[in-house]
């Protein structure tokens, strides 16, 4: 069964920290990959995504994240965090399990994340 | 606001007794969807629509749950005889074709 692992439940960071968060999947097939982040009272947002093409991809926020395939990662990075970058974090891969299309997301266990100022 | 909205956001319930949810996705996406998601652990898929059509369910999803899109449009969840461990955050999300999942707020459940 597809799954996908977060390496670090909880991460604890100064302002102006380099952050970065680990994800593996397990899935041979072609997957696109998600970061979801929820800031606090709020919900799911999306921060970035990988489906094809350059391995690094970024997304909002100053956030970034590189599909290493041969090590079955979407690791999630950012030069310096901010106090509003407080939240957890999510990554998801969605497999094709059928030939019309892409289905359900399959989520890691998040990482909570917490800037200190 | 043109994005998921979810109804209830929060639910206290008895053990027993039965409960419904409501989702309205993003108007012209096809695709919804329900998960689940408990304290300390990331959403975990329920069930998949494309249209009206109920494609894909859970082992999550046990009879007690039941999902609906009619119309294609919105979607109700409901759980007959609640238990304790029904107590969760349901999540709906919606797409397009192109794989990027939209999150409603979520309904917030428990179950006393």
């Amino acid at each position: 069964a597809q799954s996908v692992s977060q390496h670090n439940h909880h991460v604890i960071l100064s302002e102006a920290a380099s952050l970065e968060l680990g994800c593996n999947y397990s899935y041979g097939g072609t997957v696109n990959l998600f970061w979801y982040v929820q800031y606090p009272g709020q919900h799911l947002q999306l921060l970035l995504k990988y489906f094809s093409g350059d391995p690094l991809v970024k997304g909002i926020k100053g956030f970034e994240a590189e599909f290493i395939k041969s090590k079955f990662s979407f690791n999630l990075r950012k030069p310096s965090v901010q106090w509003s970058d407080t939240a957890e974090y999510f990554c998801a891969v969605n497999v094709d399990l059928f030939s019309g299309g892409y289905n359900k997301l399959i989520f890691g266990a998040g990482t909570r994340l917490a800037v200190h100022p | 606001d043109t994005g998921v909205s979810q109804d209830p956001r929060h639910k206290i319930t008895k053990r027993g007794q039965n409960v419904t949810f409501r989702c309205d996705p993003i108007s012209e996406h096809n695709r919804l969807y329900w998960y689940r998601q408990t304290l300390g652990q990331g959403p975990e898929f329920l069930t998949y629509f494309q249209n009206e059509a109920q494609l894909e369910k859970s082992r999550l999803l046990s009879d007690r749950f039941s999902a609906e899109r009619p119309k294609g449009s919105f979607s109700t969840l409901e759980i007959q005889r609640t238990e304790q461990g029904d107590s969760a955050m349901y999540l709906c999300a919606s797409t397009p074709s192109s794989g990027e999942q939209f999150f409603g707020p979520g309904t917030r459940l428990t179950v006393l």
